[in-house]
């Protein structure tokens, strides 16, 4: 059985700040790794994943994350954000084929202008 | 288009009713998802078809039922609705099974169920 944790529920930054959400996950074979983000009242949007190769991933509007096996995490890494990236980002895993996805329970992210 | 709908959007049962949420998706997507997101508990798959009448439990299926005629249409069936079933109800669709290339999920914009 996979699990998901991020550890922090709540982060607040500023409009241009840079953001790193946190993800950790307990599972001891291959893994397919991903982010989605949800907007307040909609369905989750995919981000990025990560399955196999380059460790650092790039997803949309220049978010982008990062593998480690050793640290069993994929943090969720953004450089400048934006007010819109307001939202709540949740970290998902599978084991692999004939899964559905095993999510955190999310970070929600606030950005002040 | 690409895109995964749901309706309704809003519905409220009283105990004991039965309840039809339906879900459609226009990419042909082999595999379909149905999740529950609750406070505190984060979204939690209810069952999983793989194709028309090929379908699996997920983490959570008691109380549910699925079913699946049509490739594009993926139905949940509450019968006799309990309060504790009360939740925002989420479909989604992917092209094939996890854990290959092309295994993101597409998510519909979601059921908010209320069971009095």
């Amino acid at each position: 059985t996979q699990t998901v944790s991020q550890s922090d529920a709540h982060v607040t930054v500023f409009e241009g700040d840079s953001v790193e959400l946190r993800c950790n996950y307990s599972y001891g074979g291959s893994i397919y790794l991903s982010w989605y983000i949800q907007h307040h009242g909609h369905g989750l949007q995919f981000l990025l994943k990560y399955y196999s190769g380059n460790p650092v991933v790039q997803g949309v509007n220049g978010f982008e994350a990062e593998f480690s096996k050793s640290d069993s995490s994929f943090h969720l890494r953004k450089a400048s954000v934006h007010w819109s990236d307001s939202a709540v980002y949740f970290c998902a895993v599978s084991a692999g084929y004939a899964q559905g996805l095993t999510f955190g329970l999310g970070t929600r992210v606030s950005v002040f202008p | 288009d690409m895109k995964v709908t749901q309706m309704p959007r809003y519905l409220i049962k009283r105990m004991g009713e039965n309840v039809l949420l339906e879900c459609g998706q226009d990419m042909s997507h082999e595999t379909m998802y149905w999740y529950r997101q609750d406070p505190g508990l984060g979204l939690q798959l209810i069952y999983i078809s793989y194709d028309v009448d090929s379908n699996s439990e997920g983490d959570i299926p008691k109380g549910y039922r699925v079913s699946r005629k049509k490739r594009e249409h993926f139905s949940l069936i509450l019968d006799s609705a309990k309060t504790n079933q009360t939740s925002v109800y989420f479909c989604a669709s992917s092209l094939s099974r996890l854990g290959g290339r092309n295994a993101e999920q597409f998510f519909g914009p979601g059921t908010r169920l209320t069971v009095l």
